[in-house]
């Protein structure tokens, strides 16, 4: 299994602001994931990050507004960039196993 | 490509009623199955998962889970719900070939609101 602690839990941001959330992992892993989840809706992945390379981004999710870091096996950080109210959602980090995904408890954001 | 569709949004039960929450996947190739619980204002929490076998899965707190690979369902169950199921679900799908590398496609879950 893996725990992940992420942080910050909740934030309320201004628009325009950028805002960057950590998630450490207490074992060693190849992949991170990161998700967002708008209200009422679904997860959807945003990047998937591995250790020494860029991100992969997926449709509709581009580097300028979500940089991503990933220095280490165990830590990566996802910037929500030039914020707006639209962007008011919960983001998630996730590591799988080949039978299991385990999640962060997510960042709850709002952009006021 | 895979895909996931929970047919209900909501389902008010009463507490001790049975219940079930339907799970509809589409993929060209072989998939694990996994459901996947919300409480309000936490992350996600395994609830049980399908990797291959018997097609009944038991999980946690008393929850099961049918695949039917002629039907591609993989509705959750519950004989008996308590006031703390209160909660979302999510059923999820992963490429088997994907391994630790895949990602999980969810659905768009369902929330369900248990009534005493």
């Amino acid at each position: 299994s893996a725990v992940i602690s992420q942080k910050p839990s909740r934030d309320i941001c201004q628009r325009g602001t950028s805002l960057t959330i950590q998630c450490q992992v207490d074992s060693q892993v190849t992949m991170m994931f990161w998700y967002r989840q708008q209200p009422g809706q679904s997860l959807t992945l945003i990047a998937t990050a591995n250790q020494g390379s860029e991100a992969t981004y997926e449709s509709g999710f581009v580097i300028d507004k979500f940089p991503i870091s990933r220095p280490n096996l165990t830590f990566s950080t996802l910037t929500v960039s030039n914020m707006s109210p639209e962007d008011s959602s919960i983001y998630l980090c996730s590591v799988r196993t080949v039978t299991e995904a385990f999640f962060g408890q997510g960042t709850r954001l709002t952009v006021v | 490509a895979q895909s996931v569709t929970q047919l209900d949004s909501q389902v008010p039960v009463f507490e001790e009623a049975p219940v079930e929450l339907r799970c509809n996947y589409s993929s060209s190739v072989s998939v694990y199955l996994f459901w996947y619980v919300q409480y309000p204002n936490q992350g996600l929490q395994l609830l049980l998962k399908y990797l291959s076998g018997s097609t009944l899965v038991k999980g946690i707190n008393g929850f099961e889970a049918e695949f039917n690979k002629s039907q591609t369902s993989f509705h959750l169950r519950k004989p008996s719900v308590h006031i703390s199921d209160t909660a979302e679900y999510f059923c999820a799908v992963s490429d088997r070939g994907g391994g630790s590398q895949g990602n999980l496609i969810f659905g768009k879950g369902t929330k369900l609101s248990v009534k005493p």
